[in-house]
């Protein structure tokens, strides 16, 4: 049972570049979230999603957009990477509320 | 709007016990406490739903006072283990009424455990 995987689990991009970080859960969970943590900080949440083929916004959702086509895969684009975006990116999951978060490993993103 | 947590580090000796206190302005359906290690995801501690309760996890403990939207986080006979990055996250009602499940977390104490 693995939980909840981020892939990839580190990456450095130049300005500009774009990319796509996958977040897959195994526990039919139906909501998705993602976060950015940046030193000092607690996690600010970017987007969520409330089951398959909804998505929403969260606190800092500029510059990133994201899809959950399928209930397990939550994936998160940055179209034109900016060094401000560099961060280590959470995601993480809940099968209804009241339950505690499982969170991945973490993508640790570096922007050039 | 990020819930605010006091104090910003601790520094203890095993043994010793320490209070975190989360405190935000906006009213609350329930305080999550999470605890991360550094280079680590953060680590489910314990949730407080409405109601006032307090909740026990081995010699850790936290308590909800919903009316003044505060928590506390209690670490008692602390271990080496204990030291960390704890984190409340808060979850309330959105404009529309909803949550969701989201967690608008705090800034984070530090908490270092000394020999």
């Amino acid at each position: 049972n693995a939980g909840v995987t981020q892939t990839p689990k580190f990456r450095v991009l130049k300005t500009g570049q774009s990319m796509t970080l996958l977040c897959a859960q195994d526990m039919n969970h139906e909501y998705m979230y993602w976060y950015r943590q940046d030193p000092g900080m607690g996690l600010r949440l970017i987007h969520y999603s409330v089951g398959e083929g909804t998505t929403a916004k969260g606190e800092v959702p500029d510059g990133y957009n994201v899809s959950r086509l399928k209930k397990q895969n939550f994936l998160l684009g940055l179209e034109s990477a900016a060094p401000s975006q560099t961060s280590v990116y959470f995601c993480a999951s809940i099968g209804s509320r009241n339950q505690p978060q499982h969170f991945g490993d973490g993508t640790r993103l570096s922007i050039l | 709007q990020q819930p605010v947590q006091s104090p910003q580090a601790v520094i203890l000796r095993e043994g010793e016990d320490a209070v975190i206190n989360c405190s935000s302005s906006k009213a609350l359906y329930s305080v999550h406490w999470y605890r991360q290690k550094h280079g680590e995801a953060p680590v489910f501690l314990m949730i407080l739903l409405k109601g006032g309760e307090q909740k026990g996890h081995e010699k850790i403990s936290a308590s909800f006072n919903e009316k003044k939207q505060q928590s506390s986080l209690y670490l008692t006979a602390s271990q080496l283990s204990y030291s960390g990055t704890y984190f409340c996250g808060t979850e309330g009602p959105d404009a529309g009424g909803t949550s969701y499940g989201k967690l608008t977390f705090g800034q984070g104490t530090i908490l270092t455990v000394h020999p």
